[in-house]
């Protein structure tokens, strides 16, 4: 099956630092990939698209700027929390659909971010 | 943009009962409803998927079940057993020149109790 790996798959930074997560797409080649930002006991929001050689598409009150994201090849796209703030801890999650394919979105097993 | 409600947001069953969950969803494009299990800290896992032009699916003791007209669908589990507790969510996803985006319901904490 198709496998999505994540790097790190945890990370303590400290506020105003910057984080870059890498997500990964193991055996198949994604033109698409997304990302998620998970609270605890509360669902998936969809921060962006993320689609390869273009510039990602972000969702309503996402700051572009604060978390920029990078898709430079078919397999791998990375999400960067610049001047992260205690705010930001969460778990971080990528998808990746399959190119071209059905619709299912492969995801990988998440990054848990905190922000001291 | 698509919304998507889901009901319960827990839901408590004795081992061997059915469980059922509900989702409505707001826009009438969405053609694609995955339903997915997540454990704790884990990723979530598609379970069972459902594509508009079908009102429904079955795959062992998970069912889904779509109406388009009233723009709801429902995933059935059957028999449940302990390692069914987990959170479920369903979502709804439009298929766009980008690529398909998905909108998740809030989740259904399921406990299985023995």
């Amino acid at each position: 099956g198709a496998v999505v790996s994540q790097h790190p798959s945890w990370v303590i930074c400290k506020s105003g630092t910057s984080v870059k997560i890498e997500c990964r797409s193991l055996d198949f080649q994604a033109t698409t990939m997304f990302w998620y930002r998970q609270f605890p006991k509360q669902s998936l929001m969809l921060m962006a698209t993320s689609n390869e050689g273009s510039k990602a598409t972000y969702e309503q009150g996402v700051e572009k700027d604060k978390f920029l994201i990078n898709h430079a090849s078919l397999t791998l796209s990375t999400l960067t929390v610049t001047s992260a703030h205690p705010e930001d801890s969460s778990f971080y999650i990528c998808s990746a659909r399959l190119a071209p394919g059905p619709y299912e979105q492969y995801f990988g097993p998440g990054t848990r971010l905190t922000v001291t | 943009g698509e919304n998507v409600e889901q009901h319960p947001s827990t839901l408590s069953v004795q081992e061997g009962d059915s469980a059922v969950i509900k989702c409505t969803y707001s826009d009438s494009a969405s053609n694609y409803f995955p339903w997915y299990k997540q454990e704790l800290g884990k990723r979530p896992q598609l379970i069972i998927d459902i594509r508009s032009n079908v009102g429904e699916k079955k795959d062992q003791r998970i069912a889904v079940t779509l109406n388009k007209t009233a723009k709801h669908f429902s995933l059935h589990i059957t028999e449940t057993q302990p390692e069914d507790s987990a959170v479920y969510f369903c979502a709804a996803s439009i298929l766009t020149g980008g690529g398909n985006k998905l909108t998740f319901g809030t989740g259904t904490q399921l406990k299985v109790e023995l």
